[in-house]
């Protein structure tokens, strides 16, 4: 099992529509969680960083974790063509930060 | 507030050559991290400087690849000889603090890298 596993999409969703990224993760112990968004050619850029339980809001962005499943996911409400790029689940593993592969999100016009 | 600076961005090589990346972390960031991003993966940490101390080299192939961070601000990482499997993006980061992880970390722009 990897470490940190995403849907490697592409997810395709209209504009204005709700976007829902997906990520599991391997170790229980893990205690810290992050979105990072990638445009093609580009460098990560940090979205979202998550520790607790629950849900965690800023702007159009939600993450939500569930440490008891194992979950982290993000949700993009109001999605704009300029939130097409690649996605990256982040999870602190043995104190190393370890990334999913990522999910390619399209957003049409 | 300048950000994280890598070069070259581009770099062509042929196998068993040599070469390096230079990286120069935010000013004041104690914390620099090197990545590797091979197309369609995730990055994966080579390895994380705390200063001038390496904090984890563990994924570090340490046959070929070498890192430093004199002083505690410009980083190199250079790999001898190079492989076919080392083409990738090389992407450098740094966190404001030192001794965690869950710092927020600030990436350059990246070195992309062709083994011929």
């Amino acid at each position: 099992q990897k470490e940190v596993e995403q849907n490697s999409g592409p997810l395709s969703v209209p504009e204005g529509a709700i976007a829902s990224l997906n990520c599991t993760y391997s170790d229980r112990g893990s205690q810290s969680f992050f979105w990072y968004r990638q445009y093609s050619g580009k460098s990560p850029e940090l979205i979202m960083s998550i520790y607790s339980n629950g849900d965690k809001e800023d702007g159009r962005f939600t993450a939500q974790l569930n440490k008891a499943s194992q979950y982290v996911s993000l949700l993009i409400r109001d999605s704009q063509p300029s939130d097409s790029a690649t996605y990256l689940c982040a999870v602190i593993v043995n104190n190393d930060m370890r990334f999913g592969a990522g999910t390619r999100l399209t957003v049409k016009p | 507030e300048a950000g994280v600076a890598q070069s070259p961005r581009y770099k062509i090589i042929e196998k068993r050559q040599s070469v390096a990346f230079w990286c120069n972390p935010i000013s004041g960031h104690a914390t620099l991290y090197w990545y590797q991003q091979i197309l369609g993966q995730g990055p994966k940490l080579l390895i994380q400087f705390q200063n001038n101390g390496v904090v984890d080299d563990s994924q570090l192939p340490k046959d070929r690849f070498s890192a430093e961070r004199l002083k505690g601000v410009d980083s190199t990482l250079k790999i001898q000889p190079a492989k076919l499997e080392d083409s990738a993006v090389y992407l450098c980061a740094s966190s404001r603090l030192a001794g965690g992880m869950a710092d927020t970390q600030y990436f350059g722009p990246g070195t992309r890298l062709t083994v011929l």
